[in-house]
Formats: C-alpha cells, structure tokens, sequence
C-alpha cells in the first residue's frame, strides 16, 4: 500500500511557541492531504483539506490562523501550530488520497504535540 | 441528527474465534465505507473499502459485509490471533462531502486473548 510518512513523531514545546509538523507521500503522489485530529478515545476528526498549489480549507470550528497548512509539492504538506496553547496538545495525523477509482486514504503514523 | 456508531467500545476474545464488529449510521447516504486498523500511538491503517452497491468484501480472515437498509457493517476477522489486537474504526465517505472527506466512528477496541 501507499506510504505516508510525518515527522517529528513527537514533540515537546512551551505555551506560546510554533510547532511544524510535517507530512510526506512516498511513493505517491497526493494533490489532496489531510490534517486530523484526535484526542484520547476520540474519533478522527478532520481539520482542514490542502490541496496542492492553493489554499486549504478548514473545517467549521477550526481556526486557519492558528493552524497554518502549506501544501508546497505532490509530496509534501505543512501543518504549523502557530502560538501553541495546552489545549492544542493531542495527536496530529495526516493523511493523502492515492486518488483514482478507488479513492482511498492513507495515514501518517501521526505526531504526539505536547505543549507545556 | 448524524451519527456513525460502532457497538462497542471493548471487545474480549479468545484466540482462534471471529471476531465480529458492528458499524452502524443515522441519517447518511455513504458512498462507502472503510475500516481501518490503529494501533496505540499510530495512525490507522487501511484495510478494507466495501462500496454501497457491494454486499460483501474478503481479504484473507477478514470480511466486510454491508446492508445499507439496515445501514450497517459488519468486520470479521476469523481465527483471531493475539497480534489481531488493536483498535478498529470504521469511516463512512458520503455522497457531497468533500473529496476525500471521512466520518469516522469512535473505534471499537478488540483484545484477542491466548
């Protein structure tokens, strides 16, 4: 199956700094990722579609200034906590659509924000 | 109001028998439906996509059945071993979401026993 990689895995910061995460297709390419996440016994919920070369979208509830997507390349999208606060600490996955017939998503393994 | 439901939050099985997880949704009209495996720490792996107008998926132990007037999936997985052990989700695609866009279920939690 498709490869889909993060990182860092984890990381650990202070209240107020920014955090990058990263999110990589490997032997794909993705012109729609995804940014989820997920809080302790909690479904997946999405938080916004980047699309190559344009804006993403967020969804309803999720501030686009705080959280920062740059989908630069067919491999590649950014997602940066921008002044991170304890609430934001959960899990970030990514995800990327192979795209064709049969649509499917695939998932990074998903960083572990902790923000102190 | 909208909802995808999986059973049960835990599962206890012994090794060897079927496991069987239930997936039930109010108020969608999907497209199809996923599941997916995810262990603690990781992010889901795909497994299975069985598509509205499709009754049943196999691969290899595991099977997805899927009634969309009962607006449910079943997820089998025969001869269960302990390393089946996981949690598993399953996510609906639904006719105008947005391209890709999955409503994912809470998990259903499966601990295989020796």
């Amino acid at each position: 199956g498709a490869v889909v990689s993060q990182h860092p895995s984890w990381v650990i910061c202070k209240s107020g700094t920014s955090v990058k995460i990263e999110c990589r297709s490997l032997d794909f390419q993705a012109t729609t990722m995804f940014w989820y996440r997920q809080f302790p016994k909690q479904s997946l919920m999405l938080m916004a579609t980047s699309n190559e070369g344009s804006k993403a979208t967020y969804e309803q509830g999720v501030e686009k200034d705080k959280f920062l997507i740059n989908h630069a390349s067919l491999t590649l999208s950014t997602l940066t906590v921008t002044s991170a606060h304890p609430e934001d600490s959960s899990f970030y996955i990514c995800s990327a659509l192979t795209g064709g017939s049969t649509d499917t998503q695939y998932f990074g393994p998903g960083t572990r924000l902790t923000v102190l | 109001s909208q909802k995808i439901e999986q059973n049960s939050e835990a599962l206890n099985i012994q090794e060897g028998k079927t496991a069987t997880l239930t997936c039930n949704y109010t108020n969608y009209s999907p497209a199809y439906l996923q599941w997916y495996r995810q262990d603690p720490g990781r992010g889901p792996v795909f497994l299975l996509l069985i598509r509205e107008n499709e009754k049943e998926k196999r691969k290899e132990r595991l099977k997805v059945t899927f009634d969309t007037t009962l607006k449910q999936s079943l997820f089998h997985i025969t001869a269960s071993q302990p390393a089946d052990s996981a949690t598993y989700l399953c996510a609906l695609r639904v006719y105008g979401g947005s391209q890709g866009n999955l409503i994912f279920g809470k998990g259903t939690k499966l601990s295989v026993k020796p």
